[in-house]
């Protein structure tokens, strides 16, 4: 199986903040790589898929980069809504998710 | 609007089997991939497995000698059946469409409990 290994698991950030996430892959996964947020007592909601393609509706100060085996989510500016916590999955292979950033309010 | 809502009992026994509906509305199963993902409480995710609208299932290694997924087009339904639980099976249990390798569209999950 791929692993997937965020970092880092949690955060604290201000409004306002340029935030960045990282994602590894165990081995090459090309761009089949994709970002979820989730709310507490909420379902995962898509950002990113094919690690840099913004979903329908989704604010343009999310973007994602990489390939290979190092992607990176990026919230250029912070806002009170993104407080979440965001999960990387793969699926180059057998689906696999990362184990998640927390992003909390600093 | 695509939406999919999971149903089934929220409670299981230790050894017996967990049966789990996604009901999809506002469009076809058909033409699709249609995955269940778990999540136990305060952890991350974790992917149980996918079907074909045509029935062909694929599943992940670590719970494939317990899973089986099932579609029903006419019901524009699929199904989850996982057997012998344990309290390790204890999860929030997401329905969810799969285009293209990620999930656009998901359940609003259930809380499935396995305790005697």
């Amino acid at each position: 199986d791929i692993q997937m290994t965020q970092s880092p698991s949690s955060l604290s950030a201000s409004v306002g903040d340029r935030v960045t996430i990282t994602c590894r892959a165990s081995q090459s996964i090309s761009s089949y790589l994709n970002w979820y947020q989730q709310k507490p007592g909420k379902a995962p909601k898509l950002l990113i898929y094919a690690t840099s393609s913004l979903q329908s509706g989704v604010p343009s100060r999310f973007s994602g980069s990489g390939s290979g085996t190092d992607f990176t989510l990026t919230i250029s500016s912070l806002q009170p809504e993104d407080f979440a916590t965001y999960y990387c999955q793969q699926s180059y292979s057998t689906h696999t998710f990362g184990g998640g950033t927390k992003v909390e309010i600093k | 609007q695509v939406q999919l809502q999971e149903s089934g009992p929220g409670l299981v026994k230790p050894s017996e089997t967990l049966s789990l509906t996604c009901t999809v509305s506002g469009g076809s199963i058909s033409r699709y991939y249609w995955s269940w993902i778990r999540q136990p409480p305060g952890k991350g995710l974790e992917w149980i497995g996918y079907i074909y609208s045509s029935g062909s299932t694929h599943y992940n290694p670590s719970l494939k000698s317990r899973v089986t997924i099932s579609v029903d087009t006419s019901k524009n339904q699929f199904s989850l059946n996982l057997s012998s639980v344990t309290a390790a099976d204890t999860a929030v249990y997401y329905c969810a469409r799969q285009e293209a390798g990620y999930y656009n569209y998901w359940g609003q999950g259930t809380l499935v409990t396995v305790s005697s």
